[in-house]
């Protein structure tokens, strides 16, 4: 089945740095959905993206959709003690059963 | 509230128990899954059921079997629990005709010794 490479697996940083992480697949994606999961939680949606190269934030997270329909990144800028947490890429397939496939996770460490 | 409800939240098994996981929505979502999360490996795919009275294999559904019961439950069961079930399960739902996205349940924490 198509898989996706998310990286890096886990990142530490400081407080108030800016992080980016990104998701890469061997196919092509209509949908691409970023989620963070809290501790003893389901994940829960981020941002949702619908075209290729389009580019959206939430406050201060912005993803983009990739051009190729292949890739996709997660920016978090200014870091706070909340962002603490795995965040999970997700891609909605083509083709059949328009299942979502997800990426490993990063998990983020934030110092204070 | 609206959302996925899941039950139970934790249990522990001993090898060969059955058990049944258990999975409501109340969105008037067409779509469910049953995800399985182990660390380093993200969400994998068990079981799927797109439409009431459906069911399909996901990427990892050997030793579990699922019913759609009605348009919004959807159950997992464990006919004989190994240890390399033990993992946090999470259910979710989504309306494909809406193109909307996948909503979780909060997770049950399953332990097979």
């Amino acid at each position: 089945g198509q898989q996706l490479n998310q990286s890096p697996q886990s990142m530490f940083i400081q407080e108030g740095e800016d992080v980016s992480m990104n998701c890469t697949s061997s196919s092509i994606f209509n949908t691409w959905l970023w989620y963070k999961q809290d501790p003893g939680e389901g994940p829960v949606l981020l941002i949702a993206l619908y075209k290729a190269g389009e580019l959206t934030s939430n406050g201060r997270l912005t993803a983009q959709f990739g051009i190729t329909r292949k890739d996709s990144f997660l920016n978090i800028s200014a870091s706070i003690p909340s962002d603490v947490g795995i965040y999970f890429c997700a891609g909605l397939e083509v083709w059949g059963a328009q299942k979502l496939v997800f990426g490993q996770g990063t998990r983020l460490t934030i110092n204070p | 509230n609206a959302g996925v409800t899941q039950t139970p939240k934790f249990q522990v098994l001993k090898t060969g128990q059955s058990m049944t996981l258990q999975c409501a929505q109340d969105m008037n979502h067409n779509s469910m899954y049953w995800y399985r999360q182990d660390p380093g490996m993200g969400l994998r795919l068990i079981y799927y059921s797109a439409s009431e009275g459906t069911t399909d294999k996901g990427e990892v559904p050997n030793g579990y079997n699922v019913s759609r019961l009605n348009k919004r439950e959807f159950s997992l069961r464990l006919e004989s629990a190994a240890p390399s079930q033990t993992s946090v399960y999470f259910c979710a739902s989504r309306d494909r005709a809406a193109n909307e996205k996948l909503l979780f349940g909060s997770g049950t924490q399953l332990s097979v010794l």
